[in-house]
């Protein structure tokens, strides 16, 4: 049964930091990998998506990156502010074709101004 | 981008009945669309597949007669939670998987929360 770990599971820097969050799966057969975040009680925005012919994505002060043979992924945040606290969760589709997603266990996210 | 929609946003309703909860795709066509739970500080998990013109497929551990779903067209999938109880207050999200060329991508919907007293 695939699982997906997250590490840390919380987080607390200051403004201005640059940070690297981990996320793990069992079984390395991962399609796409996906990263969203999510504030209180709200729903998800998705970040970045690697698909399964990419390895790597950017966007603004994002970086996600995904090593296929361990099954391992990160996202980097550069330059971090008080506005990207919230859970970040990464989430990955097995090669099975059914494209369900897998999430991770989640990091909590502070970022002190 | 694509929107995926659910309503209603938030419920609360008594002990004993059914709830229902829409999921739909605005603007791109879906076959298959998923429904999550997830409970305070916990992460996501999947309940379901749902499949358009099909039976939805239930993961492990969910009970398909509690939770209904419909997938009656291509942009519309409903869940439904029958005889609710308090511990099936939770936040419920859906996701679309788009049914055009980039069919790697899901959309996923801002989610209903439902409290049942």
């Amino acid at each position: 049964k695939q699982e997906v770990t997250q590490i840390p599971a919380a987080l607390s820097v200051p403004e201005g930091e640059n940070l690297v969050l981990n996320c793990s799966f069992t079984d390395s057969a991962i399609y796409n990998l996906q990263w969203f975040r999510q504030d209180p009680g709200k729903g998800l925005t998705s970040l970045l998506l690697i698909q399964s012919s990419q390895r790597e994505q950017t966007s603004g002060r994002l970086n996600a990156s995904l090593d296929k043979s361990s099954g391992r992924s990160t996202l980097y945040i550069a330059a971090s502010q008080p506005g990207d606290s919230a859970t970040y969760l990464c989430a990955g589709t097995t090669t099975s074709g059914t494209y369900k997603y897998i999430f991770g266990t989640g990091t909590r996210l502070k970022v002190l101004a | 981008g694509a929107v995926v929609s659910q309503h209603p946003s938030r419920v609360i309703c008594k002990s004993g009945t059914s709830v229902k909860i829409e999921c739909r795709s605005l603007d791109f066509q879906a076959t298959t669309m998923f429904w999550y739970r997830q409970f305070p500080k916990q992460s996501l998990m999947l309940m379901a597949t749902s499949n358009e013109g099909s039976k939805a497929t239930y993961e492990q551990g969910v009970e398909k007669d509690k939770f209904l779903i419909n997938h009656a067209s291509l942009t519309l999938s409903t869940l439904t939670v029958t005889s609710a109880h308090p511990e099936d207050s939770s936040f419920y999200i859906c996701s679309a998987r788009d049914d055009g060329p980039y069919q790697e991508t899901q959309y996923f919907g801002p989610g209903t929360r439902l409290l049942v007293l």
